[in-house]
C-alpha cells in the first residue's frame, strides 16, 4: 500500500519564476492538505482540497493556488516566487469519511528560490 | 499569532529516561489533538493523537495526557531510546466549514545520548 508520494524531490528556482508541485494521495484517501515547512519551524497550512474544491484556506497570498483531481491527485502552484518561499512543501492526505482526522504527509518536496 | 504554543525548543534525556513535551493552545474549538514525529529529510509522521473527551491515552511507550481546563497537553515518552532522537511537533485541529484545518507547534528536537 503506497503511501502519500510527492515530486520533484527537490527544486531550485528563481525569483520570479512559477513552480508547480505534485502531490498523490495514500490509497483510500479522499482529501489532500498543503503545508509549508520553514527551516526550524513547524507546518503551516496553505490549503486543503476535497471533491476537487479548496474547502479551507490558511493565511497565503493568492500566489498559492492548487488544483485536485478527480483521482484525487493534487497541485500546488506558486507564482512570481520570492526568496521567501523557499521551504520544504508538505502534502498530506486523509479520508474525510471515518476518522476524518487522521493526516498522513508524504516526504515533501524541498523549494528553493535563488 | 501561534495557536499552538510548544515546549522545550530542544531536550536532550539519557537512554531509559522519560521525555516530556508540552504544548499550550486557547481555541476551545479545537478537538483533535495529534503528536508527529520528524526526521532529517522526512515528513512528519503521525505518533499518537487524543480527543478532549479523555485525559490520557497511551500507545506502546508513548502517553498523552492532557488537561482540557488547563488547555494543555503533553507527551510522554517512556524509556527513551537513541532511535527516538527526532524532531516532534505537536498539532491541533477543528472542523470548519466542512474543512479540516491542522496548526503546529514549532517542534522541539529530540536528543536522546546512549
Amino acid at each position: 500500500d503506497a503511501g502519500v508520494t510527492q515530486s520533484p524531490t527537490h527544486l531550485i528556482k528563481t525569483r520570479g519564476q512559477q513552480v508547480t508541485l505534485r502531490c498523490s494521495p495514500k490509497s483510500g484517501h479522499d482529501t489532500v492538505s498543503w503545508y509549508q515547512q520553514a527551516l526550524g519551524q513547524g507546518p503551516q497550512f496553505i490549503f486543503q482540497y476535497y471533491e476537487e474544491e479548496e474547502r479551507q484556506r490558511g493565511n497565503f497570498p493568492d500566489r498559492f493556488s492548487g488544483h485536485q483531481f478527480p483521482n484525487y491527485s493534487s497541485e500546488l502552484n506558486v507564482n512570481a516566487l520570492l526568496l521567501g518561499d523557499s521551504a520544504l512543501y508538505l502534502c498530506a492526505s486523509s479520508l474525510r469519511g471515518g476518522s476524518f482526522r487522521e493526516q498522513f504527509f508524504g516526504p515533501g518536496t524541498r523549494l528553493t528560490v535563488l | 499569532q501561534q495557536q499552538v504554543k510548544q515546549s522545550p525548543q530542544s531536550l536532550i534525556v539519557q537512554k531509559g529516561g522519560i521525555s516530556i513535551i508540552n504544548c499550550a493552545y486557547e481555541n476551545t474549538a479545537f478537538d483533535y489533538f495529534p503528536w508527529y514525529q520528524q526526521f532529517p529529510g522526512k515528513g512528519p509522521a503521525l505518533l499518537i493523537a487524543i480527543r478532549p473527551d479523555v485525559s490520557e491515552k497511551k500507545e506502546g511507550r508513548f502517553t498523552i495526557s492532557f488537561n482540557k481546563s488547563a488547555k494543555q497537553f503533553s507527551l510522554h515518552i517512556m524509556d527513551s531510546q537513541p532511535g527516538d532522537s527526532a524532531t516532534y511537533f505537536c498539532a491541533a485541529s477543528t472542523l470548519l466549514q466542512g474543512g479540516n484545518q491542522f496548526y503546529f507547534g514549532t517542534g522541539t528536537s529530540l536528543t536522546v545520548i546512549p
